[in-house]
């Protein structure tokens, strides 16, 4: 069965700091979906990242970046120059691939709390 | 464009009375996802609906039925709530169901039932 593990329940980073949060997959597919989301304390899921499986280079947006290493099976999330506003629960996820394309459904980590000090 | 919205943000109930928690899209997505989320635990899939017309079950479906009203909306009921049913709930929507495809999150329904 398709897991998420994330072992830092928290985390704590300098402002201005780069910061890795931690996260492996365990998945017999060999076509599937990571994701990272950010909560902040006020609740939503904001999405921030996305990295197929076939994708050979490590996807970036903006100040995040995933770095997948695919024999190794984790997708753990790079965070550079640390803001305030970074401080949130984040989220792994895998996309459990579908049949016939309908309904992939996510499976999420536990998170990890990351805590930005001034 | 809202994205996902829900209705209501917060709601206590009694054990044993129902409701229905209301989700809504704007981004014409063909897939909708109802996820719970208990502290320590992440998000668990309810029910989903691949596309309008269809729904199944998720993870953790027992206590919950859903409705795919049309290709907008999908509601959450609970028809006899328990206390194991405390909560936030999450809508969530994306265009289809590939693994590639990134699902978009409403704000959350955050319940309580006493």
């Amino acid at each position: 069965a398709q897991k998420i593990t994330q072992t830092q329940p928290g985390m704590f980073v300098q402002e201005k700091e780069a910061v890795t949060l931690d996260c492996t997959y365990d998945t017999s597919d060999q076509s599937y979906g990571l994701f990272w989301y950010k909560q902040p304390s006020s609740g939503e899921m904001i999405f921030l990242i996305y990295q197929g499986s076939y994708d050979e280079q490590n996807a970036t947006e903006g100040r995040y970046s995933l770095n997948f290493q695919k024999a190794r099976k984790s997708a753990n999330l790079v965070i550079s120059a640390s803001q305030l506003g970074d401080s949130a629960m984040y989220f792994c996820a895998m996309r459990e691939p579908s049949i016939e394309y309908q309904g992939g459904k996510l499976i999420f980590g536990q998170g990890t709390e990351l805590s930005v000090k001034p | 464009n809202a994205g996902v919205t829900q209705t209501p943000k917060f709601q206590v109930l009694k054990t044993g009375q129902s409701m229905t928690l209301q989700c809504a899209q704007d981004m014409n997505h063909n897939s909708m996802y109802w996820y719970r989320q208990d502290p320590g635990m992440g998000l668990r899939l309810i029910y989903y609906s691949a596309s309008e017309g269809t729904t199944d079950k998720g993870e953790v479906p027992n206590g919950y039925n859903v409705s795919r009203l049309n290709k907008r909306e999908f509601s959450l009921r609970l028809e006899s709530a328990a206390p194991s049913q405390t909560s936030v709930y999450f809508c969530a929507s994306s265009d289809a169901g590939g693994h590639a495809d990134t699902q978009y999150f409403g704000p959350g329904t955050r319940l309580t039932v006493l």
